[in-house]
């Protein structure tokens, strides 16, 4: 059965350094989604995009965030200058025929 | 300010058991209405989703979504040491999970004990 999947599993980083996270989407699948989790705390949106663009956008997607499809598969979130308060889990998500999200395994930032 | 609320837990029941699991939310708009278990350190599963009033039923769970009192709630019934989790009640205020995007409870932790 098709999943998402997501690399790095775990990504440790140092403050003020840039960070990459990876999502490869079910292959025929349209809409992603970025959500984070920190840890105790509630699952919450970062960001949806579909054809090529930024559909919608959370507060706490700010200009430190960025997200692209660079070719047919990534989905990517980059992360400018990371911050203490921006260690998480980061879940990529995307769109099934049933008109649900589907969550991939995560990413555990952990920034030092 | 959108908010779902759940009660945290832990709720606990004996195997066998039927489990009961609420969530309130704010928006009164809110369309559509997802369940998802969260087992320790993984992502959110989908469970159930539910968009019209009344029970909607797939095996051993059934959703229960009352618009007029903002009110979801997720029945398991003949609860298994397996469904031990966290479930997660998250709300949309789009039909479906394309439009808009997901709001989180903050989760009630089951415990099913054997």
């Amino acid at each position: 059965e098709p999943e998402v999947t997501q690399t790095p599993s775990h990504q440790v980083t140092q403050m003020g350094q840039e960070v990459i996270l990876r999502c490869v989407p079910i292959s025929n699948h349209l809409y992603f989604y970025w959500y984070r989790q920190i840890l105790g705390q509630k699952v919450e949106f970062l960001v949806s995009f579909y054809n090529n663009e930024i559909s919608e956008k959370s507060e706490i997607f700010d200009d430190q965030f960025s997200v692209e499809r660079p070719d047919g598969s990534n989905f990517t979130l980059k992360i400018r200058s990371t911050k203490l308060e921006d260690s998480a889990m980061y879940f990529c998500a995307s769109l099934t025929s049933t008109d649900t999200q589907y969550f991939g395994p995560g990413t555990r930032l952990t920034v030092l | 300010q959108k908010e779902v609320e759940q009660n945290s837990g832990p709720l606990s029941v004996p195997e066998g058991a039927i489990a009961s699991l609420n969530c309130t939310y704010s928006d009164r708009g809110s369309q559509s209405f997802f369940w998802y278990r969260q087992y320790s350190g993984k992502s959110p599963e989908l469970i159930m989703f539910i968009y019209s009033n009344g029970d909607k039923e797939d095996g051993r769970f059934t959703a229960q979504l009352n618009k007029a009192s903002q009110y979801v709630s997720l029945l398991i019934r003949d609860s298994q040491p397996s469904d031990s989790a966290t479930y997660l009640c998250a709300v949309n205020i789009e039909f479906g999970g394309s439009q808009g995007n997901l709001i989180f409870g903050k989760g009630t932790k089951l415990s099913v004990k054997p």
